[in-house]
């Protein structure tokens, strides 16, 4: 069975930090990855999404796709209290028998950033 | 705010009701999702349409009925819920299902079945 792992938490970083976030997947298929953001009670917000090897950036958000090692991170730097949410890894994969492609989420990350 | 809009935000339904979740979204994105949510878990996909047609359906019980009535319209026919069904009901569309086509969310549908 396909599988998406995070590292539940909960992660706490002091403002100004660098938060780390991890995640592994099963399948060397996968092509694309997410990273939504959670607020409690709230739905998903996208973030980031990356298809290819290293690094994309974007303001104070970093992901990293290593595919050799099936590995995706996202970084936060100048961590602020407002990004205290769940933070969902998730995988595009295709669906059974060649249907539509969706999207599997890992289990998340609790990030707290303490003032 | 998000793109996708859902209604109503919180339903409060008895397990012999019959009610319908509803989801929209004008921009012109041809997959649309339901995805159910449970407190402190990741969401789990439940149908997807693709071109208005069903591709996937996750083993979801026939309590939950789906319905892509056009390509900006998607519904949710629930009847005879059960307690352990209340949830957050997230719907999501996209534009293709390309590597490059994240999923956009809805703000979702807090649902009770007492």
């Amino acid at each position: 069975q396909k599988e998406v792992e995070q590292n539940s938490g909960p992660l706490s970083v002091p403002e100004g930090a660098i938060a780390s976030l991890n995640c592994t997947y099963s399948d060397r298929g996968s092509q694309s990855f997410f990273w939504y953001r959670q607020y409690s009670g709230k739905s998903p917000e996208l973030i980031m999404f990356i298809y290819s090897n290293g690094d994309k950036e974007d303001g104070r958000f970093t992901a990293q796709l290593n595919k050799a090692s099936q590995y995706v991170s996202l970084l936060i730097r100048d961590s602020q209290p407002s990004d205290s949410a769940t933070y969902l890894c998730a995988v595009i994969e295709d669906g059974p028998s060649g249907s539509a492609r969706q999207l599997t989420f890992g289990s998340g990350t609790q990030l707290t950033v303490l003032p | 705010d998000t793109e996708v809009t859902q209604t109503p935000k919180h339903l409060v339904m008895g397990m012999t009701n019959k009610k319908s979740l509803k989801c929209e979204q004008h921009m012109g994105h041809r997959a649309m999702y339901w995805y159910k949510q449970k407190a402190k878990k990741p969401p789990e996909l439940m149908f997807v349409y693709s071109y208005e047609k069903l591709s996937i359906n996750e083993s979801v019980p026939s309590r939950f009925s789906p319905e892509c009535p056009n390509s900006s319209l998607l519904n949710l026919h629930l009847h005879a819920l059960q307690p352990e069904d209340s949830a957050l009901y997230l719907c999501a569309s996209s534009p293709r299902q390309g590597r490059d086509s994240p999923l956009h969310f809805g703000n979702g549908t807090r649902l009770t079945v007492t």
